[in-house]
């Protein structure tokens, strides 16, 4: 039973306007949140986090919004650039530390921003 | 400063062979992790070291599979009788230790795994 779920395996969208990428969880136990960029044969590369007492956060050109009520959350990334496509993974990890902070992920999403 | 690095990058070997994959994680975090990554799929925890010792190793899928990291550093990520079921993309990643937003992991580029 996946836990963490990214129901579009692609997006497609025009350079300078906004991408919304969408994920939805099942385990309310989750603390935190993150999203990660992957470039084909690279490792997933850290965007920006959220810890589960918030509800949105802010970094440059990329913003996560979580509303826990309905286990959802987004990143939105504005203006988009060609440089922004890649693979956007949605991961979730529980609180209190250890391996607790073990990463659950979801299956990704394929960003292709258009010039 | 210096990221994750992962040796080799890539790996071809013949089923029932011996591996052993390297991690070396960022300068000054404790915590290392193993993932792998199937194509089409997310990556899947296998093993949490804080330090030295294996504080979490639930998601390895079975005893072929073991790790260590023996200095507290480097880690090495061992199979044995490897199965055509053992390729994948496998990923270490390390985080700062506890109460310093530990739950932020950087990864390494991978150690591409095929078994034929």
């Amino acid at each position: 039973d996946q836990q963490v779920k990214q129901n579009s395996p692609s997006l497609s969208v025009q350079e300078g306007r906004i991408s919304i990428l969408n994920c939805d969880y099942t385990n309310s136990m989750f603390d935190y949140f993150l999203w990660y960029k992957k470039y084909p044969a690279e490792g997933p590369t850290f965007l920006i986090s959220i810890s589960s007492i918030k509800d949105k956060n802010e970094d440059g050109r990329f913003t996560v919004f979580l509303n826990k009520s309905a286990k959802h959350l987004s990143l939105h990334i504005v203006p988009s650039q060609p440089g922004d496509s890649a693979v956007y993974f949605c991961a979730a990890s529980g609180g209190g530390g250890g391996s607790n902070y073990k990463l659950t992920f979801g299956k990704g999403t394929l960003l292709t921003v258009n010039p | 400063g210096a990221g994750v690095s992962q040796t080799p990058s890539n790996k071809v070997t013949e089923k029932g062979k011996y591996v052993e994959l390297r991690c070396d994680p960022i300068s000054g975090h404790t915590a290392l992790y193993w993932y792998r990554q199937s194509l089409g799929q997310g990556p899947e925890f296998l093993i949490y070291f804080q330090g030295t010792g294996a504080a979490d190793d639930s998601g390895l899928p079975n005893d072929r599979f073991f790790a260590v990291r023996p200095e507290g550093s480097v880690s090495t990520l061992k199979i044995q009788r490897t199965e055509r079921g053992d390729s994948a993309v496998y990923l270490c990643a390390s985080s700062l230790g506890p109460g310093q937003r530990s739950y932020e992991q950087y990864f390494g580029p991978g150690t591409r795994l095929t078994v034929t």
